[in-house]
């Protein structure tokens, strides 16, 4: 599958508690974008990233959120010390710099408890 | 970015052509139209795009008026598995995010 591929599809945490979402872009797409998405909206843009680079952050994203890429390839989404407004799912998309249209995966749903 | 507005929720008959409007009244020259769906418990799916000229790929036609204020998107023989929501988006050349609206619920019956 050369798809984007996104882990764990599902999470279940207890408040406080620390997640880590993992995200596979299309090997030859340099750019990578987070999103996240709560039941019966559309998908809020949370970063992206342009190789290792974050070029842009939502105002969304608190503190308690922090993304990598620090090869380049995968990504990582950290939500710290989570809380029940986390509860979402968090969508990756990955494309060609310039290109038009971004490829998602099929998220990861977070449920905190 | 500009803005679009999209009917909340449309029918449309399994085999018949599903037109899904989107209006764009501020849009720039710059600025493509895009349409993204999503079926449920999936990632949006990239559609199509158009910038002034009538486009049609595998999946839909898309169809730009001469000022560009509006679009429609159509699905040629709606099949059951095109019941989603689709979202119509408008952003520049070179955009780095997709600025999702809450789009149609397009639901496709038997």
């Amino acid at each position: 599958d050369t798809g984007v591929s996104q882990n764990p599809r599902h999470k279940i945490t207890k408040r406080g508690q620390n997640v880590t979402f993992r995200c596979d872009p299309i090997s030859e797409h340099n750019r990578l974008y987070w999103y996240r998405q709560t039941l019966g909206q559309g998908p809020e843009f949370l970063t992206y990233f342009q190789n290792e680079a974050q070029l842009e952050k939502s105002r969304l994203l608190s503190d308690r959120f922090s993304a990598e890429r620090p090869k380049g390839s995968f990504s990582t989404l950290e939500i710290q010390r989570t809380e029940q407004g986390d509860s979402a799912m968090y969508l990756c998309a990955s494309s060609l710099a310039g290109s038009l249209g971004q490829y998602f995966g099929p998220g990861t749903r977070l449920t905190v408890l | 970015d500009a803005k679009t507005t999209q009917p909340t929720s449309m029918d449309c008959a399994e085999g018949r052509a599903a037109n899904l409007p989107c209006n764009h009244s501020t849009i720039s020259g710059n600025e493509y139209v895009y349409w993204y769906r999503q079926i449920h418990s999936q990632g949006p799916q990239y559609i199509i795009h158009g910038l002034k000229n009538n486009e049609t790929n595998e999946m839909a036609s898309l169809i730009i008026t001469e000022d560009r204020k509006s679009s429609t998107l159509i699905l040629p023989h709606a099949t059951l598995r095109d019941t989603a929501v689709y979202y119509c988006i408008v952003s520049p050349v070179l955009y780095d995010k997709v600025i999702f609206g809450p789009g149609t619920s397009l639901s496709v019956i038997p």
